[in-house]
């Protein structure tokens, strides 16, 4: 079963403009990642949050995470068309083993 | 070098063929995973090495035959596919499994089609 549920889905926005994907998840989590994957290729790591942390930078990324509510947000500023991919956010849980589980995505449209 | 290579790019087999996927990192990372792919779907994990031994295997079917000959190389060997088996095989690796998180590093990917 799927630890992280992403909203929105998709995500079209114009150059420029900020865009905001959040991610729930379920159980108890040691960190929090996220992922960029440009279409069909690998998936490239963006961020890691740990669970004692509740704020990242990185570049135009920032990450919130808020633990007593089980979610995260990622926030891209003043987006590029290159941004244009899918974003996903991963967990590490463990269940008997830790697992990396993976959310549905938000894909993001960013128009040049 | 921070990169994962995955060989080959992409793959079209049989239902009967025997066929193996590689995957190949020389970050010194001592973990590494196969992931399975559909169309806009997220990574499943398949199978997490640890130090060259299998540590996790999320009930893959037994067609799924995965390997590790050193800790710089991981197989996965296929054999008796059904269609549905056709995805995006990512591998990653990463520092290691020692219940820490580090960040993964993903290879391209093979795309891979049951014919």
């Amino acid at each position: 079963s799927q630890q992280g549920e992403e909203d929105p889905q998709a995500l079209s926005i114009q150059e420029g403009e900020n865009a905001t994907m959040n991610c729930s998840y379920k159980t108890s989590i040691n960190n929090l990642q996220w992922y960029r994957q440009n279409s069909g290729r690998g998936l490239v790591h963006l961020i890691l949050i740990r669970s004692n942390e509740r704020e990242k930078h990185s570049g135009r990324l920032r990450v919130t995470l808020d633990t007593s509510k089980k979610s995260s947000s990622l926030l891209i500023t003043a987006s590029r068309a290159a941004d244009t991919a899918s974003y996903f956010c991963a967990t590490d849980a463990y269940t008997g083993g830790f697992k990396t589980i993976f959310g549905a995505g938000t894909r993001l449209f960013v128009k040049a | 070098d921070t990169e994962v290579t995955q060989t080959p790019k992409h793959l079209v087999m049989g239902m009967t063929n025997k066929k193996s996927l590689k995957c190949e990192q020389h970050m010194g990372h001592r973990a590494m995973y196969w992931y399975k792919q559909k169309a806009k779907k997220p990574p499943e994990l398949m199978f997490v090495y640890s130090y060259e031994k299998l540590s996790i295997n999320e009930s893959v079917p037994s067609r799924f035959s995965p390997e590790c000959p050193n800790s710089s190389l991981l197989n996965l060997h296929l054999h008796a596919l059904q269609p549905e088996d056709s995805a995006l095989y990512l591998c990653a690796s990463s520092q290691d499994r020692a219940g820490r998180a580090y960040e993964q590093y993903f290879g391209p990917g093979t795309r891979l089609t049951v014919t």
